[in-house]
């Protein structure tokens, strides 16, 4: 079973502060990488599909990057608003339509 | 252009009933994945279909099954139900099968089993 970690578990950030938060896995065996935000009460929304070649992907004020070497991901947000409080999942896809998730990363916007 | 849709939003069951979930995909998708989330478990895949096939299956006793139609709407069935099996299920779909490809996921469904 391959584990999905994520960290922290939960961050509270002053509203116009930048914040980054982490997804590791011990193996590159996959095909992509999968981030998420999920609002409460919402359903699970697609931020990026992260593929080996490493690039950065980028939409708006948030991005990500991806390092298959060192095993991890980063999700960045540049000055947070209070419509980026969630909870952000990062899930590794192995070629096929499973994905396995992480168990996110709370975050929470201080006005 | 609707998203994925559940149905019911909410069941309560008692042990050793069943229940069917309902899951309307977004029109043109074909691949339809059922997911369960318990509190501390984080999302957990339960199985995945495509042209009506089980294509793939994650790691749940058979009390679990699922199944899709013709119009790619899909079912998930839990016979037996257990106190564990409380959680909510969400359903996603896909325009096609494939690693790269955008999820799109729907409300879910919040099943407490007493």
């Amino acid at each position: 079973i391959l584990n999905v970690e994520q960290s922290p578990q939960s961050l509270h950030v002053q509203e116009g502060d930048s914040t980054n938060f982490t997804c590791s896995f011990p193996s590159s065996n996959f095909y992509a990488l999968h981030w998420y935000r999920w609002e409460t009460a919402k359903s699970p929304e697609a931020l990026f599909v992260m593929t080996l070649n490493g690039d950065e992907k980028k939409k708006g004020r948030i991005s990500a990057t991806l390092n298959t070497k060192e095993g991890y991901s980063y999700l960045y947000i540049k000055g947070s608003q209070p419509e980026d409080s969630a909870t952000y999942l990062c899930a590794l896809n192995f070629g096929n339509e499973k994905l396995t998730f992480g168990t996110g990363t709370r975050l929470t916007i201080i006005p | 252009k609707a998203g994925v849709t559940q149905t019911p939003r909410y069941l309560i069951k008692t042990r050793g009933q069943q229940v069917t979930l309902s899951c309307s995909p977004i029109s043109g998708h074909r691949s339809v994945s059922w997911y369960q989330q318990t509190p501390g478990q984080g999302l957990q895949f339960l199985f995945e279909y495509f042209s009506e096939t089980q294509r793939n299956k994650g790691n749940f006793p058979g009390r679990f099954s699922g199944r899709q139609f013709s119009n790619s709407r899909s079912e998930m069935n839990v016979s037996t139900l257990e106190l564990g099996d409380s959680a909510l299920y969400l359903c996603a779909s896909s325009l096609r099968q494939g690693a790269y490809n955008e999820q799109f996921f729907g409300p879910g469904t919040r099943l407490t089993v007493l």
